[in-house]
């Protein structure tokens, strides 16, 4: 139980395009859900958290305008990055959880994002 | 300021050469401490929560402690399997985990 599943696993776009990277929770209803971002080597970093139907918060630093989050049902979440630019390069990874898991977050296996 | 570190931030083991992994952390209110494997290119794959200081969990060769500043992973007799990075977070509240930068470990045979 307790699958997450992130969709394209890579993706390569060029510098001023938007991609959107879709995270679903397959198994179960998804209450929350976490986007973070990985530099090589590096921790996650939290970027955002969406409840569904709710607007998202973001952390501090992070560009609301240009990260798009979107939860509008219990199993699926979406990011948009938009006005793609090599600097946004990165390992972008979901995480879902739900009120019957006492709020452990289960993650999906990535999406990496290549700018060119 | 919310913090949790992990050390070493690079560990080599020949196999079955047991060894630990801390993860310590100075929070203003501690949910719960994960312990997440990570293998390259993945995301990370839930091993244990643990809520409360003295409290302990196994599973396979791995075993998670804490204590009121720090928790450990216990490896036993590690297998080349096991290389991974080991991630340590922080839950500070309902919807937030402050992650370590994590162990990369490596079990040589």
């Amino acid at each position: 139980g307790a699958v997450v599943s992130q969709h394209p696993s890579r993706v390569i776009c060029k510098s001023g395009t938007s991609v959107k990277i879709e995270c679903r929770s397959l198994d179960f209803q998804a209450t929350t859900m976490f986007w973070y971002r990985q530099f090589p080597k590096k921790s996650l970093m939290l970027m955002a958290t969406s409840n569904e139907g709710s607007k998202a918060t973001y952390e501090q630093g992070v560009e609301k305008d240009k990260f798009l989050i979107n939860h509008a049902s219990l199993t699926l979440s979406t990011l948009t990055v938009t006005s793609a630019h090599p600097e946004d390069s990165s390992f972008y990874i979901c995480s879902a959880s739900s009120t019957q898991s006492s709020y452990e977050q289960y993650f999906g296996p990535g999406t990496r994002l290549t700018v060119t | 300021e919310d913090q949790v570190t992990q050390s070493p931030e690079a560990l080599r083991l020949q196999e079955g050469e047991s060894s630990s992994l801390n993860c310590s952390y100075t929070v203003s209110g501690l949910r719960g401490l994960f312990w997440y494997r990570q293998d390259p290119g993945k995301g990370p794959e839930f091993l244990f929560t643990l809520y409360s200081a003295g409290e302990e969990k196994e599973k396979e060769r791995l075993k998670a402690t804490l204590t009121k500043k720090e928790s450990f992973l216990h490896i036993t007799a590690p297998k080349p399997e096991d290389s991974a990075t080991y991630l340590c977070a922080v839950q500070v509240s309902p919807d937030k985990l402050i992650f370590g930068t994590g162990t990369r470990l490596q079990v040589f045979p």
